[in-house]
């Protein structure tokens, strides 16, 4: 099955920072790939969708990019509400649908 | 509003069976496909089955296929998930979740909030 590696596993950033986390496919995917946002104890929440497409009411301060294989999630200016785990998921080559394994940005 | 409601979890022994509805409203269930996502305690999230929007077509994950039977009720807008042989890895809290399409699962634009399952002796 296709594998997505999610880089880094953990970060600690400051509000204000800008964050960029990785995600590479195992084969290529074009742009079939979308970002989540879980924070403890609720669901995951979609933020971006076909790589770069922002989720309607999602803040404009996240963007995605990248097609193929290597893909990014940037937060362009880090809040408070933002600390959170997030996942990439690929949807090109399924069943099965598969996740990335996960970044945690915590508090510096 | 868009929601998805999910029920039926519980503490299971090994081997027993249990079943997941989730109630959908807000949307016109029967055109879009929906999906079955798990997260077992502290870790990440896992597929687990899909279901086109007519019910038609299923896939499962392989970690349940034979085990797992996903199904849907259009004209009672519920999403189920049958699941028998029940082992420990299949703790988590299993979440339903929507397509932005009918016939491909894609990616999910709305989850609820989750029910959880224990698998223990």
């Amino acid at each position: 099955a296709m594998q997505l590696t999610q880089s880094p596993s953990s970060l600690s950033a400051s509000v204000g920072d800008r964050v960029t986390i990785s995600c590479r496919a195992s084969q290529g995917i074009s742009s079939a790939l979308a970002w989540y946002q879980q924070k403890p104890g609720k669901a995951p929440k979609l933020l971006i969708y076909d790589a770069s497409s922002l989720e309607s009411g999602v803040p404009s301060r996240f963007s995605g990019s990248g097609s193929g294989t290597d893909f990014t999630l940037t937060i362009s200016s880090l809040q408070p509400e933002d600390f959170a785990t997030y996942y990439c998921q690929q949807f090109k080559n399924y069943p099965p649908l598969t996740f990335g394994g996960g970044t945690k940005v915590e508090i510096k | 509003e868009v929601q998805l409601l999910e029920s039926g979890g519980g503490l299971i022994q090994p081997g027993g069976s249990l079943r997941l509805s989730c109630a959908a409203s807000g949307f016109t269930f029967k055109k879009y496909a929906m999906s079955w996502v798990r997260q077992a305690p502290g870790k990440g999230l896992e597929w687990v089955s899909g279901i086109s929007g007519s019910g038609g077509g299923t896939d499962y994950a392989d970690s349940v296929k034979g085990r797992f039977i996903i199904s849907r009720d259009n004209s009672n807008n519920t999403l189920y998930l049958q699941m028998k042989s029940l082992r420990a890895d299949d703790t988590a809290v299993y979440y339903c979740a929507k397509s932005p399409a009918y016939n491909y699962y894609y990616f999910m634009d709305v989850w609820g909030k989750g029910t959880t399952v224990g698998v223990s002796s």
